[in-house]
């Protein structure tokens, strides 16, 4: 498996307060993406990141935003987490000239 | 927007049955992917097709990309309680954007 880690695996939080997720990797891959998925519709692309500093909005970035300040790690933050940010989100890196995709193993987050 | 839908979005064959998962893309693709992800993991990369009108095959898998780039099928002969799992599409738009489709989810009735 490539080395990408997601933490925290688990995470229950109170609307209102703000959470971050964090992606990390090991292989020095230049593209990273912040996944949601749910029942229904899949995977949906919330952010996605093509180098350091250099990011762009997916289908369904409105409450998301994204920082990308070291190659290594891709932050996801909750603002001002609602019940409808309750998901399951992965991470997953590319490297470039590739297109498969590696994922981390997910981020189960429950908004109360 | 750009959407990549599948369908069926659920699908329970008695083991030994075949089943086949459609993928539709709302514009023209440069390649397509599939993913499969079994229950409680997380998606893992099956295949790439490039070309229009290419078939791949893995085994019992047979993997179609359509002549004009905006479709795909995965089709799998005789399933096994191992197929169990969803399955997604995927593609490229623009050069960095990778968007899944919406999944199969795969049931196998022993």
């Amino acid at each position: 498996d490539a080395g990408i880690t997601q933490s925290p695996r688990h995470k229950v939080t109170e609307t209102g307060t703000p959470v971050t997720l964090r992606c990390h990797q090991t292989e020095n891959h230049r593209y990273m993406y912040w996944y949601r998925q749910d029942p229904g519709h899949g995977l949906r692309l919330i952010h996605y990141s093509y180098g350091v500093k250099d990011t762009d909005k997916g289908e369904v970035s409105d409450g998301y935003s994204v920082s990308r300040s070291k190659t290594e790690d891709f932050l996801l933050t909750l603002e001002s987490a609602t019940s409808s940010q309750t998901s399951v989100y992965f991470c997953a890196i590319r490297r470039v000239g590739d297109t498969e995709a590696f994922f981390g193993q997910g981020t189960r987050l429950t908004v109360v | 927007g750009q959407q990549v839908m599948q369908i069926p979005q659920y699908q329970h064959v008695q083991e030994g049955e075949d089943f086949t998962t459609y993928c539709n893309s709302s514009t023209t693709l440069s390649n397509i992917q599939w993913y499969k992800q079994r229950p409680g993991g997380h998606p893992v990369f099956l295949i790439q097709l490039v070309k229009s009108g290419e078939v791949k095959k893995q085994k019992r898998l047979t993997f179609q990309f359509g002549e004009a780039k905006k479709n795909s099928s995965l089709h799998i002969t005789a399933t096994q309680t191992t197929d169990v799992g969803t399955y997604f599409c995927a593609g490229f738009f623009g050069n960095e954007k990778l968007t899944f489709g919406t999944g199969t989810r795969l049931t196998i009735i022993p």
